[in-house]
């Protein structure tokens, strides 16, 4: 069965702090794996990693993927208390006989940043 | 180009009613996938919808059923409701099956 795995599942931190959050999977029919922020509603969009090793990075947050290990992180640094939210890493699957795919999310990391 | 959309906002159910759910996708994309959030938990696939049809789908049961109109809007139906199909229910829709998903503001279901 298809898992994927976030901790730690909360955090509470202080402004200016740095954060990591992890990510492990195991799943068929691997694509890529995605970063959601989520606070109120529906989640949104941060990250889609394809490769192994290869960083990506936008402002404050950046994240990387190691294939072999089945394995994400997720760090945040200089935190502000915007970041306050919670975090989803999910995997994307293809399906084994028709084309499409699927979402395969954790259960998410709750970070609250404090100031 | 518009997002996704979806309605209602929320609503609230009584157990063993039935619910109907609507997305509007993004123009241009003709693939619809529909997952559950229920609280303290990440999103559960339910299923995708490609022309009108269903494509894939997750481990839920046949009550929980869909529709894809020929404008690729699509209908998420839920009979005999039980107190945990109480949840947040995400409808994302891409430009075709094994694209990107952009997902939709999220219908809120409480059943009482």
């Amino acid at each position: 069965e298809d898992k994927v795995v976030q901790s730690p599942l909360s955090l509470v931190v202080h402004e200016g702090d740095t954060v990591t959050l992890n990510c492990s999977y195991e799943v068929t029919n691997f694509r890529s794996l995605l970063w959601y922020k989520q606070e109120k509603k529906a989640p949104t969009f941060l990250f889609m990693l394809t490769s192994s090793g290869i960083e990506k990075k936008s402002g404050r947050l950046s994240s990387i993927l190691d294939k072999k290990e089945l394995f994400s992180i997720l760090n945040i640094t200089a935190t502000q208390t915007g970041d306050s939210a919670i975090y989803l890493c999910a995997v994307e699957a293809l399906f084994k006989r028709e084309y499409g795919n699927k979402l395969v999310f954790g259960a998410g990391t709750i970070l609250r940043v404090k100031s | 180009e518009t997002g996704v959309t979806q309605s209602p906002t929320h609503l609230i159910k009584t157990r063993g009613q039935q619910v109907t759910l609507r997305c509007s996708s993004q123009s241009g994309h003709n693939t619809v996938s529909w997952y559950q959030q229920a609280l303290g938990q990440g999103p559960q696939f339910i299923f995708q919808y490609y022309r009108e049809e269903e494509n894939g789908r997750g481990n839920f049961p046949p009550r929980f059923s869909g529709l894809q109109f020929p404008n690729y809007s699509s209908e998420l139906n839920v009979n005999a409701l039980e107190l945990d199909d109480s949840a947040l229910y995400l409808c994302a829709s891409s430009l075709f099956p094994n694209h990107e998903q952009y997902f939709g503001p999220g219908t809120r279901l409480t059943v009482t």
